[in-house]
């Protein structure tokens, strides 16, 4: 198992320029996440995903949009960067039980010039 | 998450002990977490703990819960260089699908 993987490793955009991150797990997981990581801001919840088709909106999701057409893979799309969404980006997925860990991909690290 | 506090820093000398500290507001916890993030990699899952416990060990790791003070922490034993990372705590509460968590807490161990 891969487990999750997240695509690209790393990305330079410029302001207003549109990229789209994708988020695969191959572990059958119900749920999945986006989160952005900031200094000293910890792990913030962008959205998230319970299942095949829906979506929800975390805590900052203003800026973002996501998909989740198939069960394996989440999509964080960006359709007009800005400085301010310069950061470092985790997926995560977990099966569904309140014990259940939650597993998370290696990060995006992307800057908006 | 502003449910979740936790210390910015902690400098410990190899071979002490090292403890992590938490808070949390939500009474309605089912299980706490431990995450551990090394450079440049993504959070990987220490140990947990079901609210209805006080302590957990495992090896080098004891967690202790202290539910009337919505307090956690995570104890490390015997501290080493490898522990160098920045550790998370983070709650499940019953009815939210997702975890909340803290804003992380950088362990510098020196030699």
């Amino acid at each position: 198992n891969a487990g999750v993987t997240q695509t690209p490793k790393f990305r330079v955009l410029k302001t207003g320029q549109s990229m789209t991150l994708l988020c695969a797990q191959d572990m059958n997981h119900e749920y999945m996440y986006w989160y952005r990581q900031d200094p000293g801001m910890g792990l913030r919840l962008i959205h998230y995903s319970v299942g095949e088709g829906t979506t929800a909106k975390g805590e900052v999701p203003d800026g973002y949009n996501v998909s989740r057409l198939k069960k394996q893979n989440f999509l964080l799309g960006l359709e007009s960067a800005a400085p301010s969404q310069t950061s470092v980006y985790f997926c995560a997925s977990r099966l569904a039980g309140d014990r259940d860990e939650q597993f998370f991909g290696p990060g995006t690290r992307l800057t908006v010039l | 998450g502003e449910d979740v506090e936790q210390s910015l820093f902690l400098s410990v000398r190899e071979g002490d002990s090292s403890v992590i500290n938490c808070t949390y507001t939500d009474s309605s916890s089912t299980y706490l977490y431990w995450y551990k993030q090394e450079p440049g990699a993504g959070l990987q899952l220490l140990t947990y703990i079901f609210s209805n416990m006080d302590m957990k060990q495992d090896q080098r790791l004891t967690v202790l819960l202290n539910k009337k003070d919505k307090h956690l922490s995570l104890r490390i034993a015997d501290t080493q260089t490898g522990d160098s990372a920045i550790y998370f705590c983070a709650e499940n509460v019953a009815g939210r699908r997702a975890l909340t968590f803290g804003s992380g807490t950088r362990l510098q161990v020196q030699p």
